[in-house]
C-alpha cells in the first residue's frame, strides 16, 4: 500500500527566505506526483504536476523534482512572500490510468512572517 | 472556463439522517473523484467515475454511502443514517482521461458536512 510522508508538519520562516519541501512515497512506481496548495477553508489550487518520466517542472517561482528511484519529491519556493502562507500537499497516483486515485500526505503548512 | 463546482458549501445535519452532495466536473472531463478531508486523517480517496466503466468504489468506507453519476457528468454522494465520524469536507476532482492517461486533477472547493 502506497504511503506518502511529509515533513515537517509545519514550518515557519522570514519572509524572502528560499525554502524547500519535502514529500517521500514508499512505492517508487507512480504514474505521477502532483503538488497542491490549500488555503484555510478553501479547496486545492493544482500547483505543478510532474509526470514519472520527468525529473522537473517550473512555474514561477515553484520548482519540483522528482527522484522516482528514491521515492523522493521537493518543492522549492523561491524568495518566499506571506502570501505564500497555506498548506502544501503532495500526492502521487498508481502506475496505471485505470484509476489515478491520488494518495495524499498530511500536508506541511507553512507560514511566512513579514 | 468554470472550474468544478460542489453544492452545498456547508451542510450541518443531524445524526441518523441522509445527505446528498452535489459536484459538477469540468466540462468534457471524463474521470471525477470524490475524496474526504478528515481532521487528523488527511485526504482520503472514495470513488471513482470513468465514462460509461463500472466505478472504482474501493475507498468507500461503508455501505453507508454511494455515488452516482448521471450522464456521465453531474455526480452525487449520498451518505445514509449519518455518524457523527462522518463530518468532514467532501472534496469532488475530475481530470481528462486519454486512453491509459491521466492528467492533472482539479478539484472543487468542497462540502463541509458537519453531523451533530
Amino acid at each position: 500500500k502506497q504511503e506518502v510522508t511529509q515533513i515537517p508538519a509545519a514550518l515557519s520562516v522570514p519572509e524572502g527566505e528560499n525554502l524547500v519541501l519535502n514529500c517521500s512515497f514508499t512505492d517508487s512506481a507512480i504514474y505521477n506526483l502532483q503538488w497542491f496548495r490549500q488555503d484555510p477553508g478553501k479547496g486545492l489550487t493544482s500547483l505543478l504536476l510532474i509526470q514519472s518520466s520527468q525529473r522537473e517542472q517550473t512555474s514561477g517561482r515553484l520548482n519540483a523534482s522528482l527522484d522516482k528511484s528514491s521515492g523522493r519529491s521537493t518543492l522549492y519556493i523561491a524568495a518566499s512572500q506571506p502570501g505564500d502562507s497555506a498548506t502544501y500537499l503532495c500526492a502521487v497516483t498508481a502506475p496505471t490510468g485505470a484509476n489515478s486515485k491520488l494518495t495524499f500526505g498530511k500536508g506541511i503548512t507553512l507560514s511566512v512572517r513579514p | 472556463g468554470a472550474g468544478v463546482s460542489q453544492s452545498p458549501s456547508n451542510k450541518v445535519t443531524e445524526k441518523g439522517k441522509d445527505v446528498e452532495l452535489r459536484c459538477d466536473p469540468i466540462s468534457g472531463h471524463t474521470a471525477l473523484y470524490w475524496y474526504r478531508q478528515s481532521l487528523g486523517q488527511g485526504l482520503e480517496f472514495l470513488i471513482y467515475f470513468q465514462g460509461n466503466s463500472a466505478p472504482d468504489k474501493s475507498g468507500l468506507p461503508s455501505d453507508r454511502f454511494s455515488a452516482e453519476r448521471t450522464g456521465g457528468s453531474v455526480s452525487t454522494l449520498t451518505i445514509q443514517r449519518t455518524q457523527q465520524e462522518d463530518s468532514a469536507v467532501y472534496l469532488c476532482a475530475s481530470s481528462l482521461v486519454a486512453g491509459a492517461i491521466s492528467y492533472e486533477q482539479y478539484f472543487g472547493p468542497g462540502t463541509r458536512l458537519t453531523v451533530t
